[in-house]
């Protein structure tokens, strides 16, 4: 089982800010690494899959970066909102059937 | 709609009992995926499946038993061989050449 890191654990953050989490994994027999977003109640929701050292994704005010090499990604939230407030997993892939997950950052956004 | 759907929500296992927790889809996707989550970890790949009648073992296999008898549905069966089977449940699956996966929303298996 490889290790992915996520940190920080759980943050919160006032509604307008921007915030940022990391996701850490190993930097060898890397194929893709994917960001979902998982609210209470509901199931997890697919944001983003990086393949790409250097990837860079956006969707709306989410944005995602992808270092391969020193085996690290970003997410990014611009202006927060309470609907933002969600767990984000994010998980490594190392072949077709292998997703190894992080335990996720619980965000929370004030109003 | 389509989706993936897990039923039920809640499970209740009594000591020694076998239970099965259900995940059907239909999205036409040829992968599918049972994981399990436990408080303060990520969540742990149980079996999967690529193809009908063929799945395979992963990291948390002992204690539990699937098949796959048709491309929709792959169902999960928590033995009593599973000491520790209270924990969250997830279903996903997976189409041909496709990385992401989704997911269900989940059974929450308590014993009683």
């Amino acid at each position: 089982i490889l290790n992915v890191e996520q940190s920080p654990q759980s943050l919160h953050v006032q509604e307008g800010d921007s915030t940022n989490f990391t996701c850490s994994f190993p930097s060898s027999n890397f194929y893709a690494l994917h960001w979902y977003r998982w609210e209470t109640a509901k199931s997890p929701e697919a944001l983003f899959v990086m393949t790409l050292n250097g990837d860079e994704k956006k969707k709306g005010r989410i944005s995602a970066t992808l270092n391969t090499k020193e085996g690290y990604s970003y997410l990014y939230i611009k202006g927060s909102q309470p609907e933002d407030s969600a767990t984000y997993l994010c998980a490594f892939m190392s072949g077709a059937n292998n997703l190894f997950f992080g335990t996720g950052t619980r965000l929370t956004v004030i109003p | 709609d389509g989706g993936i759907t897990q039923s039920p929500k809640y499970l209740f296992r009594k000591e020694g009992q076998n239970v099965t927790l259900s995940c059907e889809q239909n999205l036409n996707h040829d992968a599918m995926y049972w994981y399990r989550q436990d408080p303060g970890q990520g969540l742990r790949l149980i079996y999967y499946s690529q193809i009908v009648n063929d799945f395979q073992k992963g990291d948390i296999a002992e204690g539990y038993s699937v098949s796959r008898e048709k491309k929709e549905s792959f169902p999960l069966t928590v033995t009593s061989a599973q000491k520790n089977p209270t924990a969250f449940y997830l279903c996903a699956s997976r189409g041909y050449l496709q990385e992401t996966q989704y997911f269900g929303p989940g059974t929450r298996l308590l014993v009683l």
